[in-house]
């Protein structure tokens, strides 16, 4: 079956504009969570959904935001983009809401900001 | 905060070369632990886990076991392949129903023939 789907996979932005990356999750999973990968930062954990809510939030400001649709597709939100803001953001998906077993992710989507 | 170190990176490795990847953790409770390894061009993979204390999980020629009193959770593999060549990473949740991981920073890894 197919796996994590993420679009785009690469996209150039400026300094102050937003971005809308987005993730469709393998069929019949329900839970969706993000991640943004650096080679500074390494890997740290953005949001996770279930069933449409937010269920948990790492430590970023404001600007990302993220949503999840009735048919488990989500996507996250950059708003007023910064230099930093480049990365790799990763979208995993689960069958279970609670973690019982592997997420699986996708390819990512590779954001630069100029 | 919960935290996982990784060592450094690259190993370079000869192909047939035994392996050893350190992760050591630091978490108020006990977490499950993971390794994901991410190939040139691909996703995270889940490469193998372990959920308590002595477990051993293991995938592929890849070992590693949960060491409660060391906070350990290093990966091992008796003979490398070149095609062994990716990025690890450890990573740890907390038994809490949530399903955020927290990684280390990752360790690359090249076998050469």
């Amino acid at each position: 079956k197919a796996g994590v789907t993420q679009t785009p996979r690469y996209l150039i932005k400026t300094r102050g504009q937003q971005v809308t990356l987005s993730c469709s999750p393998i069929s019949g999973h329900r839970s969706v969570s993000w991640y943004q990968q650096t080679p500074g930062q390494g890997l740290q954990f953005l949001f996770e959904y279930f069933s449409e809510t937010q269920r948990n939030k790492g430590n970023f400001p404001g600007r990302f935001s993220g949503r999840q649709f009735s048919n488990s597709r989500s996507e996250m939100n950059v708003s007023t983009l910064e230099l930093g803001d480049s990365a790799l953001y990763l979208c995993a998906s689960s069958f279970y809401r609670d973690f019982t077993g592997e997420l699986f992710f996708g390819e990512g989507s590779r954001l630069t900001v100029l | 905060g919960d935290s996982v170190t990784q060592m450094e990176g690259p190993v370079t490795l000869s192909e047939e070369a035994f392996l050893t990847i350190n992760c050591t953790y630091t978490a108020t409770g006990y977490p499950s632990l993971f390794w994901y390894v991410q190939y040139p061009g691909e996703g995270l993979q889940l490469l193998l886990k372990a959920t308590k204390a002595d477990d051993k999980g293991s995938n592929k020629g890849f070992e590693a076991t949960y060491r409660k009193e060391t906070t350990s959770f290093h990966l091992e593999k008796g003979s490398v392949q070149v095609s062994d060549s990716a990025v690890y990473f450890c990573a740890l949740q907390m038994n809490t129903g949530f399903q955020k991981l927290v990684f280390g920073t990752g360790t690359r890894l090249l076998v050469s023939p």
